[in-house]
């Protein structure tokens, strides 16, 4: 079946470093995957995305790169701040294209950073 | 602009007796999705309205799971029979609709915390 995983539960990066975060995804047919931040007793929040005809894009201190040979999917993060403490979800709409779309997300399990000061 | 709000932020029931969660998107958003996500999991998807209608129910657990949406706007998710399993935090989340065309951001409410004794 469909599924995102992700490689890490946990990453600890000191403050000032660059986090490297890293998705995993087996639907070869999806098209369209975003990155979310869900702080603790929120709801996720949107940081990037990235359509499957990109192999990079870059926002403000973030940078999405996909990688469709090996199904991969990985989140910068440059200069990590305290505040980037959160779980990271890599996110995936496989039905992208089409009035069949709902727009219905498959999450994978999250990546817990932890940001020492 | 006032965000996606849910109601209540936490519910605590007991085993057997029915819940209802409220979710009030952003105004004129006309999509409109639920989501559970277990401690330490990421988001299972549950169910998609677009406008009153839910063209995609395939990810409610059971046929104690049931929603509606009213008005375009507020939209209830009911549980019957509560088991304990079914704790977890349930979210909403909103997003203008595919006739905008393009990715369609989906924007997350606090989500309800939901814990059956």
């Amino acid at each position: 079946g469909e599924s995102v995983g992700l490689h890490l539960p946990t990453l600890s990066v000191q403050e000032g470093d660059n986090s490297i975060i890293n998705c995993a995804y087996s639907n070869s047919a999806s098209d369209y995957f975003i990155w979310y931040k869900q702080e603790s007793g929120k709801g996720p929040q949107f940081i990037i995305d990235i359509r499957s005809n990109m192999d990079k894009r870059q926002g403000q201190r973030v940078t999405v790169l996909l990688n469709k040979t090996v199904k991969h999917l990985s989140l910068q993060i440059a200069a990590t701040q305290p505040g980037d403490s959160a779980v990271y979800f890599c996110a995936e709409n496989p039905l992208s294209h089409g009035s069949s779309n709902t727009g219905k997300l498959i999450f994978g399990q999250g990546t817990t950073l932890q940001v020492k000061p | 602009g006032a965000g996606v709000s849910q109601s209540p932020s936490n519910k605590v029931t007991e085993k057997g007796k029915d819940v209802e969660l409220r979710c009030d998107p952003i105004s004129g958003h006309t999509a409109l999705y639920w989501y559970r996500q277990r401690l330490g999991q990421g988001l299972e998807f549950l169910i998609y309205f677009q406008g009153n209608s839910a063209p995609d129910k395939s990810g409610l657990p059971s046929d104690r799971f049931s929603a509606e949406r009213t008005g375009e706007s507020v939209s209830t998710l009911t549980i019957q029979r509560t088991q304990q399993e079914d704790s977890a935090v349930y979210l909403c989340a909103s997003s203008i609709g595919w006739t905008s065309g393009g990715e369609d951001e989906q924007f997350f409410g606090p989500g309800t915390r939901l814990t059956v004794l």
